[in-house]
């Protein structure tokens, strides 16, 4: 059973507010991911972290910024937030294992809606 | 650059009838793939992965997949579906540093 929380699980807010998605994972793992997945559409890594201090951009572009100040924190943060931004946001962690195959672990994910 | 597509964006199907989704992928190095499954509201779980060995690969809730080099493919099967199998069906390869591209993704739909 995996242990990754996201909250929250859904969030309404109007445009050009400030907002932090939560998700923390109690596995220890040193990566963790954030996914942004549309209705009906595959997932796009937007950011990912192989550990404490280290962020990196994913295969999508986003105007979001992530930070990792602890192993088990990985707050996803919108400064303005625009109705573009409205879609679901999934976080993930897996272990560092030798080689590349590790699997990741999902959380629940948010659904954003952006007013 | 790796790339994952699946073949069928819905696929419904009666209870107890026999299920196929597929998957195909493209990479220019070895491969580690996944099959993860998302129920409504829910976040992805893992279903199975292939990383080496044995290329009919088994996995939870009676699904299991083929990994066949020559065709790029990685296609999911269950023998019998029940009505709560109904979800979106993700097909993924391991890219370099662990991240995982996905395909378009498969509804299956069950119906009784």
């Amino acid at each position: 059973e995996a242990d990754i929380y996201q909250t929250p699980r859904y969030l309404v807010i109007g445009t050009g507010k400030k907002i932090t998605l939560e998700c923390s994972q109690t596995m220890g793992h040193d990566k963790m991911y954030w996914y942004q997945q549309d209705p009906g559409m595959e997932l796009h890594l937007i950011h990912y972290s192989y550990g404490v201090n280290s962020t990196e951009k994913g295969d999508l572009s986003s105007e979001s910024t992530v930070s990792r100040i602890r192993t088990e924190h990985f707050p996803l943060t919108l400064e303005s937030a625009r109705p573009s931004h409205t879609s679901q946001y999934l976080c993930a962690s897996s272990p560092r294992l030798a080689g590349e195959s590790s699997e990741q672990y999902f959380g629940p994910g948010t659904r954003l809606t952006v007013t | 650059a790796q790339s994952v597509t699946q073949l069928d964006s819905q696929v419904p199907v009666f209870e107890e009838a026999p299920v196929e989704l597929r998957c195909n992928y493209s990479s220019s190095v070895s491969v580690y793939l996944f099959w993860y499954v998302q129920y409504p509201n829910q976040g992805l779980q893992l279903l199975l992965k292939y990383l080496s060995g044995s290329t009919l690969v088994k996995g939870i809730n009676g699904f299991e997949a083929e990994f066949n080099k020559s065709q790029t493919s990685f296609h999911l099967r269950k023998p019998s579906v029940h009505i709560s199998d109904t979800a979106e069906y993700f097909c993924a390869v391991c890219t370099s540093y662990g991240k995982l591209t996905f395909g378009q993704g498969t509804i299956l739909t069950v119906h009784p």
